[in-house]
């Protein structure tokens, strides 16, 4: 169990630019879910995996917001035409199947907009 | 429309003292109730709660949920200065079928030598 890794760890780039983000689950987790946490605030839920399927999208997931899971394993987070509201920390999780069963998050990736 | 609610938000308190953080909720279908750590980089796991009056326990830490009162509570005996974080309570529901967590504000713990 090598855990949840998120690439970069830090991003900083300039108001309009598009960036993307990586996450690689744990191995043998199907489950996989975007989050977004900003100061002082709990993580929010973006959106969920299971396998390569995207089952749920929060409304906090506007049209610049797109991810990707292809054959099920690492995920992929972009934003396009970033704006300074999108800096926050976007954390990755993943589970194994059954309920009820606890996210394990990774370090999460830290977006400043500038 | 379904909460959870953390207080206090935030707690200061001195190494050796006893800390007790909140967590209610309002959850239609509830599930489940999580309590994870988290310092400055990811949360970490520490308990999962489905059943009433059941207490979990590890070291230090302990938690219990009550059903009827819609309430889960965490208690750190004997803080030290690395249980300083901030203490989040998270909720899964029937309601979805992807085991997603919605997560309260957390509660900052600050723990003095």
């Amino acid at each position: 169990d090598t855990g949840v890794s998120q690439n970069p760890r830090h991003k900083i780039t300039k108001r309009g630019q598009n960036v993307t983000f990586r996450c690689d689950p744990i191995s043998e987790h199907n489950r996989l879910y975007w989050y977004r946490q900003t100061l002082g605030q709990g993580p929010e839920f973006l959106t969920y995996f299971q396998n390569e399927a995207q089952l749920e999208k929060s409304r906090l997931l506007s049209d610049r917001f797109s991810a990707e899971r292809p054959k099920g394993s690492f995920s992929t987070l972009e934003i396009q035409r970033t704006e300074q509201g999108d800096s926050a920390m976007y954390l990755c999780a993943s589970s194994a199947g059954g309920d009820p069963r606890p996210l394990h998050f990774g370090n999460g990736t830290r977006l400043t907009v500038t | 429309e379904d909460k959870v609610v953390q207080s206090p938000l935030s707690l200061v308190v001195h190494e050796g003292d006893t800390v007790t953080l909140n967590c209610s909720y309002e959850v239609t279908n509830f599930r489940s109730l999580l309590w994870y750590k988290q310092e400055k980089k990811a949360p970490t796991f520490l308990f999962m709660l489905t059943s009433s009056g059941i207490e979990k326990k590890s070291g230090r830490l302990s938690s219990i949920l009550d059903k009827k009162e819609l309430f889960s509570i965490l208690n750190i005996t004997a803080t030290q200065t690395g249980d300083s974080a901030i203490y989040l309570c998270a909720y899964s529901s029937y309601r979805s079928n992807t085991g997603k967590l919605i997560f309260g504000q957390g509660t900052t713990l600050q723990v003095k030598p």
